[in-house]
């Protein structure tokens, strides 16, 4: 699977948008990239996935560049219990098992 | 739906005893996989099992071992514990072979070996 690059740490005012952002330029045509978070002594939660166009859900909204290699995670209004790990990970298309190759991460701090 | 469910939360063992963790997937998910998580090391993956089959394999000793029952629900075996085993297990699980399938993680299993 690719790897991945992302910022150690970030901040974010409470209410405002949390943009994260992920490198992977090594990205394969049939790699997916996904996104989890983990709370301080929890398991991973997942967020969001997607492949090639934008994606959205109840939690967040993941944009792809055209390239695909690199992707923004928007926590659109941030809120304290968003402060966790963020994790970005691609994972490829196939059926050779499900493995996830976590990086360090992305630290956010949400601030009141 | 149930979620990813580990047990034991917490347990404590001392070096050189041997340790099974165990993990009931979300109902009608055959996948089973499994990771380690250290302050050192962050989240790395041990194994995973489908269909009672191991599929892929991290780079553990063999002191790590695992399997799946029928019912697709699974245990992971830590032998001769060392120090440095220490750390949260998690097991996570996902429908299957579909590509593009999201995989849950259960809270996980705190290992203390003293």
């Amino acid at each position: 699977d690719a790897k991945t690059t992302q910022p150690t740490s970030m901040d974010c005012a409470e209410g405002r948008a949390a943009n994260l952002p992920c490198n992977h330029s090594t990205i394969s045509g049939n790699e997916y990239v996904y996104w989890y978070r983990q709370i301080h002594s929890q398991g991973p939660q997942y967020i969001i996935h997607g492949l090639k166009n934008n994606e959205t859900n109840e939690m967040a909204s993941l944009i792809i560049t055209e390239d695909r290699k690199s992707s923004t995670l928007i926590l659109p209004h941030a809120t304290l219990r968003d402060t966790a790990v963020y994790y970005c990970i691609v994972r490829a298309d196939n059926n050779a098992g499900n493995m996830l190759t976590f990086g360090g991460g992305t630290r956010l701090m949400v601030k009141p | 739906k149930a979620g990813v469910t580990q047990t034991p939360r917490y347990l404590i063992k001392t070096r050189g005893q041997q340790v099974t963790l165990s993990c009931s997937p979300i109902s009608g998910h055959r996948s089973v996989s499994w990771y380690q998580q250290t302050p050192g090391q962050g989240l790395q993956f041990l194994f995973e099992y489908f269909s009672e089959t191991q599929r892929n394999k991290g780079n553990f000793p063999g002191r790590f071992s695992g399997r799946q029952f029928s019912n697709s629900r699974s245990e992971m075996n830590v032998s001769t514990l060392e120090l440095g085993d220490s750390a949260l297990y998690l097991c996570a699980s996902s429908e299957g072979a579909i590509s593009g399938n999201t995989i849950y993680f259960g809270e996980g299993s705190w290992l203390t070996v003293v």
